[in-house]
């Protein structure tokens, strides 16, 4: 059964490095999302994109995240500055259509700053 | 913002004991979804329930969506240790691009 890949599994960097978190969503889906869940805390969106672009952002993604699908497999979440506060599991959900479709999540990767 | 509310917030009951999980908003969703969670790990989809009064069965769990689409339950019918997780309803506001609300969840403990 097709699912979402991310990779890594855990990032631990020092405050005000860039990191990459990468993913790899299921191949026919057109719609990716990225998410985190702090500790104890609820999941929380981030951004959707469709169509090589940013369809809906929240308000915890501000200019040190970034998006790209640099290939037509992968998708990225690059956080420019890391901060204290951005250590959090990550995750990466995919759709295939519009509308009603279920979003499948990827396993998360855990982001750790120092 | 569409609030999701999930009570109980912690459940620890008996092998063998039912037990039901409310997901509340004072929103409308076009559709419900619920997962499982389990430590470390992502969500995984149980079920997607789309239309009001809708009830959807999968073995021992039963989902329903309310009339109005502004609550969901969950409920398991003879709770097994395997049953053991974190419970999230996510509530799809309705948009065509998709952005999922989250309710904290419910951690269920099933003892033997």
């Amino acid at each position: 059964e097709p699912e979402v890949t991310q990779t890594p599994s855990h990032q631990v960097t020092q405050m005000g490095q860039e990191v990459i978190l990468r993913c790899v969503p299921i191949s026919n889906h057109l719609y990716f999302y990225w998410y985190r869940q702090i500790l104890g805390q609820k999941v929380e969106f981030l951004v959707s994109f469709y169509n090589n672009e940013i369809s809906e952002k929240s308000e915890i993604f501000d200019d040190q995240f970034s998006v790209e699908r640099p290939d037509g497999s992968n998708f990225t979440l690059k956080i420019r500055s890391t901060k204290l506060e951005d250590s959090a599991m990550y995750f990466c959900a995919s759709r295939r259509l519009a509308g009603r479709d279920t979003q499948y999540f990827g396993p998360g990767t855990r982001l750790t700053v120092l | 913002t569409q609030l999701l509310e999930q009570s109980p917030q912690f459940l620890s009951i008996q092998e063998g004991e039912n037990l039901t999980v409310y997901c509340n908003s004072s929103s409308v969703f076009s559709s419900l979804q619920w997962y499982r969670q389990e430590p470390g790990e992502g969500p995984v989809l149980l079920v997607t329930v789309v239309t009001g009064g809708e009830v959807k069965k999968l073995k021992r769990l039963t989902f329903q969506f309310g009339d109005a689409r502004k609550d969901s339950s969950l409920h398991i019918t003879a709770a097994q240790p395997g049953d053991t997780g974190l419970y999230l309803c996510a509530g799809d506001g309705g948009s065509t691009l998709g952005r999922l609300y989250f309710g904290r969840g419910t951690q269920l403990t099933v003892w033997p």
